[in-house]
């Protein structure tokens, strides 16, 4: 009864890889998101998407290019990794409510180390 | 961008004692949400709130919708060790209703 699901957990990689990680949820819900949480547990939105269009696109550097083939799915995929990369990576989904969610659930998230 | 102002940063109670923290912001929001997170583990929403003045509890949690529509506060009763972890605010604008702006959370430590 998984709600919103990301894979994997954890990924460690050396700097300048690319990378993705993966994000579904099963809420029926039109709008997901990703979050960066820094080392001091800020979470910032970098981008949003509803029923697959890019709404949000937060000042994030452009190796990170997020995707999504349908509304249950949103993947996010970064290009030569740098050290400041580093971070957990949470995905979130809202249902729709006013043109936009009035909750968010989140995903248990993805711990990013670049080494 | 929006800045959430969360307080206080860290707390270290006993067993048994009532809690409170609270979230302003500099803009009129239309929804506030308080979550927990658990070591290792993503945010899990407690209270969603969205009405001013509006006053919503969740077992030992209660949070208020601030009349002004600028603030929120969350208070847990009976604090219990399993209460421990990172409470975060969430607040969602008028002028924007695909975000949500978090604050920068409040470390919460229960002694038994």
């Amino acid at each position: 009864d998984t709600a919103v699901s990301q894979t994997p957990k954890y990924l460690v990689t050396q700097m300048g890889n690319d990378k993705s990680i993966k994000c579904e949820q099963n809420l029926g819900h039109d709008t997901m998101y990703w979050y960066k949480q820094d080392s001091k547990k800020f979470l910032k939105i970098m981008f949003s998407y509803n029923n697959k269009e890019l709404i949000i696109n937060e000042t994030v550097p452009n190796r990170f290019s997020p995707k999504s083939p349908d509304k249950a799915h949103l993947n996010l995929h970064i290009n030569s990794l740098e050290l400041g990369d580093s971070a957990v990576y949470f995905c979130a989904s809202s249902p729709p409510r006013s043109g936009g969610g009035d909750t968010q659930y989140f995903g248990p998230g993805t711990r990013l180390t670049v080494l | 961008g929006q800045q959430l102002n969360q307080s206080p940063q860290s707390m270290f109670i006993q067993e048994g004692e009532d809690v409170s923290m609270n979230c302003t912001s500099s803009s009129i929001f239309n929804t506030w949400l308080w979550y927990k997170q658990d070591p290792g583990e993503g945010p899990v929403l407690l209270i969603a709130l969205y009405k001013a003045g509006e006053l919503t509890s969740n077992g030992r949690l209660t949070a208020q919708f601030g009349i002004t529509r600028k603030d929120s506060f969350l208070n847990i009763s009976a604090s219990i060790p399993s209460d421990v972890g990172i409470y975060f605010c969430a607040g969602q604008p008028t002028y924007n209703f695909n975000k949500f702006y978090f604050g920068s959370g409040t470390k919460l430590n229960v002694k038994p």
